[in-house]
């Protein structure tokens, strides 16, 4: 089984700092990577994902993702966060040869102050 | 595309009665969807997977007859908690894939608050 780990349970930033949450996970072999993102008493909502090709992905709300086989990361990073950025993000694996596996990490609160 | 739909998004119960939770994929059909709890700042915790057509597949420890799930169509899974109690108080969160292979991304409901009094 997958293991997904996100070092950080918060991450306070001010606004329009750079932020990067970490992401790694137990193995790069057969997977699917996925960042989302859940505001409060809402659903998660899919920010970007990874599944082949060009290792740096871009997603929506100006937030991007670097996969590094090598060292089994997947990291989220935006250059200026803002106020409305505040809420909290799952990195997720998905099992290329299970369809019904899909592993989230524990989660990183993004607190971004004024 | 691709949308989720829960409902209701709040429900507040005495205990010993039972709820139920919709989900639905508005746009697409979806053979499997997923149930998920998730505890005040914790993470997602997979509770069972719902299959279309045949029975719910449960994640270990999780009470198959507490909580009881059907899908009875491609677009829609139920959960209901039977004979809540303050315990089962939580937030519920379905999901499903739109895709058929293991790169298409899950898509979330709302989510469902429950309030056990």
């Amino acid at each position: 089984a997958q293991s997904v780990t996100q070092l950080d349970s918060q991450v306070p930033v001010f606004e329009e700092a750079p932020v990067e949450l970490r992401c790694n996970y137990s193995s790069s072999v057969s997977v699917y990577l996925f960042w989302y993102v859940q505001y409060p008493n809402q659903g998660l909502q899919l920010l970007l994902k990874y599944l082949s090709g060009s290792t740096l992905v871009k997603g929506i709300n100006g937030f991007e993702a670097e996969f590094n086989k090598s060292q089994t990361s997947f990291h989220l990073r935006k250059p200026s966060v803002h106020i409305s950025d505040t809420a909290e993000y799952f990195c997720a694996v998905s099992d290329r040869d299970n369809f019904n596996k899909f592993y989230f990490g524990s989660g990183t609160k993004l607190n971004v102050k004024p | 595309g691709a949308v989720v739909s829960q409902h209701p998004s709040r429900v507040i119960c005495k205990s010993g009665t039972s709820v139920k939770i919709e989900c639905r994929s508005l746009d697409f059909q979806a053979t499997t969807m997923f149930w998920y709890r998730q505890f005040p700042k914790q993470s997602l915790m997979l509770m069972a997977t719902s299959n279309e057509g045949s029975k719910a597949t449960y994640e270990q420890g999780v009470e198959k007859d507490k909580f009881l799930i059907n899908h009875a169509s491609l677009t829609l899974s139920t959960l209901t908690v039977t004979s809540a109690h303050p315990e089962d108080s939580s937030f519920y969160i379905c999901s499903a894939r739109a895709g058929q292979g293991s790169a298409s991304p899950l898509h979330f409901g709302n989510g469902t608050r429950l309030t056990v009094t």
